[in-house]
């Protein structure tokens, strides 16, 4: 059965910042990994996809990697925002569905 | 419509109450997915729809709960006899092509249920 672990659990950085949130995942199996960005009393917005045969993807300032014989993801954040203040879930892709981790609670200060 | 519809947006019943949510997943996203969220946690898969079939539902956790996509669009879960420990975000996601491991997942803003 397939596990996702975030950490930190809670993370608060001054603004400006350059961070690395955490994602670790027990089968090596899947598909894909993506990271989301959840907003207090909002559903989730997808940021990044990697495809399994891919290392890393990049969006502005987010860069995912993915190391899947490792079973690691990481994300990070260049330059950080108030604006990002937000948690933020990685989600492993087995067969026919995600596996979520508890996420990593994000404040930046401006 | 442009992103995956859910309603209602809060629905606040009390125990032993039957409940349904609904979700309109994006145009022409053949696959559709219920998830849970409880306060701090991730969310936890429920059912998974391929078209009008239930192709996954090992995340339903008892009798209580049902979930239809009668024509392979608009899904509804189904709560019966609610308990205090359904309260939590119900997400629907939805996302193109035959199988997840193909497509990018498309959540909507979720419904949240409280069971007084």
């Amino acid at each position: 059965k397939q596990e996702v672990t975030q950490i930190p659990a809670a993370l608060s950085v001054p603004e400006g910042e350059n961070l690395v949130l955490n994602c670790s995942f027990t089968d090596s199996a899947i598909y894909n990994l993506q990271w989301f960005r959840q907003d207090p009393g909002k559903g989730l917005t997808s940021l990044l996809l990697i495809q399994s045969s891919q290392r890393e993807q990049t969006s502005g300032r987010l860069n995912a990697s993915l190391d899947k014989s490792s079973g690691r993801s990481t994300l990070y954040i260049a330059a950080s925002q108030p604006g990002d203040s937000a948690t933020y879930l990685c989600a492993a892709t087995g067969f026919q569905k995600l596996v979520f981790g508890t996420g990593t609670r994000l404040l930046v200060s401006p | 419509g442009a992103g995956v519809s859910q309603t209602p947006s809060n629905k606040v019943t009390e125990k032993g109450k039957y409940v349904e949510l609904r979700c309109d997943p994006i145009s022409g996203h053949t696959a559709l997915y219920w998830y849970r969220q409880s306060l701090g946690q991730g969310p936890e898969f429920l059912i998974y729809f391929q078209g009008t079939g239930a192709a996954d539902d090992s995340g339903l956790p008892n009798d209580r709960f049902f979930a239809v996509r009668p024509e392979g669009s608009v899904s509804t879960l189904k709560i019966q006899r609610t308990e205090r420990g359904d309260s939590a975000v119900y997400l629907c996601a939805s996302s193109f092509g035959g199988a997840v491991n193909t497509g990018e997942l498309f959540f909507g803003e979720g419904s949240r249920l409280t069971v007084l």
